[in-house]
Order: C-alpha cells, then sequence, then structure tokens
C-alpha cells in the first residue's frame, strides 16, 4: 500500500524567502507525481504534474523535482509572496491502483 | 462558472439521519470520484466510477453508497450518519487515467454530524 509522507507539517516564513515542501513515497512504481495547492473553500488546484520519467517541472516560481528511485520529491517556489500561503499536497499514482494517494499536506504562511 | 460543483457546501446533521451530497460537472470527464479529507489526514477515496455504469469501491466506503445518475453527475450518500463521518468531502473528475492525468476538483462539502 502506497504511503505518502509530507514534512514539515506546517512552515512559516517572511515574505521573499525561498519554500522548500518535502514529499516522500514507500513505492516508486509510479506513473506520476502531482503537487496540488488547498485554499480553504476552494477545493484543490493541480500546480505541477511529473510524470514518473521527468526528473523535474517548472510552473513561473516553482519548481518540483522527482527522485523515483529514492521515493521522494521536493517543491520549490521561489521569492514567496503572502499570496502563496496555503497548503500544499503531493499525491502520486501508483502502478495497478486506481487512485491517487495523498500526502496530508504542508501548510504554508508567508508573513509580510 | 465551475467546472465542478457540490451541493451544498455545508451541512449540519445528527446521528441517523440519511443525507446526500451531489457532484455536477461541466468538463465531459467520464471518471468520477469522492474524497474524504480528516485534519492531519490526507484525502482518502470512498468511490470512484469511470463510467456511468461503472463503480468501485475505494480504500473507505463502509457507511457509503453512491449513485451515477448520468456522465455529469455523481452523488454520495450517508445512509446513517455517525459522527466520525464529520470531515470535509471533496468530489472531483478526470478524463484519462496514466502520464497527464490530473484530476478537478469540487470546492468541497463540509459535513457536521452531531
Amino acid at each position: 500500500k502506497q504511503e505518502v509522507t509530507q514534512i514539515p507539517a506546517a512552515l512559516s516564513v517572511p515574505e521573499g524567502e525561498n519554500l522548500v515542501l518535502n514529499c516522500s513515497f514507500t513505492d516508486s512504481a509510479i506513473y506520476n507525481l502531482q503537487w496540488f495547492r488547498q485554499d480553504p473553500g476552494k477545493g484543490l488546484t493541480s500546480l505541477l504534474l511529473i510524470q514518473s520519467s521527468q526528473r523535474e517541472q517548472t510552473s513561473g516560481r516553482l519548481n518540483a523535482s522527482l527522485d523515483k528511485s529514492s521515493g521522494r520529491s521536493t517543491l520549490y517556489i521561489a521569492a514567496s509572496q503572502p499570496g502563496d500561503s496555503a497548503t500544499y499536497l503531493c499525491a502520486v499514482l501508483t502502478f495497478g491502483d486506481y487512485k491517487l494517494s495523498f500526502g496530508a499536506g504542508t501548510t504554508v504562511t508567508v508573513r509580510a | 462558472d465551475a467546472d465542478v460543483t457540490q451541493t451544498p457546501r455545508n451541512r449540519i446533521t445528527k446521528t441517523g439521519k440519511r443525507i446526500m451530497l451531489e457532484c455536477s460537472q461541466t468538463k465531459g470527464h467520464d471518471r468520477m470520484y469522492w474524497y474524504r479529507q480528516d485534519p492531519g489526514l490526507g484525502l482518502r477515496l470512498i468511490y470512484y466510477s469511470f463510467d456511468v455504469k461503472d463503480i468501485n469501491k475505494g480504500e473507505i466506503s463502509d457507511g457509503y453508497s453512491v449513485s451515477r445518475q448520468a456522465q455529469a453527475k455523481f452523488s454520495l450518500s450517508l445512509e446513517s450518519a455517525i459522527p466520525n463521518q464529520t470531515a470535509l468531502y471533496f468530489c472531483a473528475t478526470s478524463d484519462r487515467w496514466e502520464d497527464q492525468e490530473t484530476q478537478y476538483f469540487g470546492p468541497g462539502t463540509r459535513l457536521l454530524v452531531l
């Protein structure tokens, strides 16, 4: 059974600092890994999707890396802004499975 | 308009009551999902449906049932609500499985069972 862990559970940084969010998973036989953003009352929004054959994906200030063999992914957010305050969830799609396995999330607060 | 809508957005009910949470989507996707989220835990899959005639249990289906009334509609029912079903419930849709598949989530329904 795939287990996904996110550390830390919460993070508070001053505006402008770079954010580093970690995700680990136990079964490396995955199709892809996704990072989602969750805002209160607005559901989840997909930020980045990394296929199993890729090592990273970038979108604006966001960069996600994937080390499938070690079961780890890192989401980097450059030059954080108060609008980046949210909960970030990592999810993997495992071979032979038909559902996403989610981590519990990292709640980020960016102080102005 | 939102692509995935959920009604109601908030609900308070009493133990033993039957309630239904509804989900509608305008994305034209075949695949629909119901998840619940509890504090400190990731989203857990309750049920999923790959098309109108296909319904599958997820990892925590006990105490829940679903109905796929049409491609665009997927309802979740709690036949006899209990307090530990208090949670945030999300509906999601997806178009394709492997590789590029992503899921699109509704805004969630916050359920409190007293």
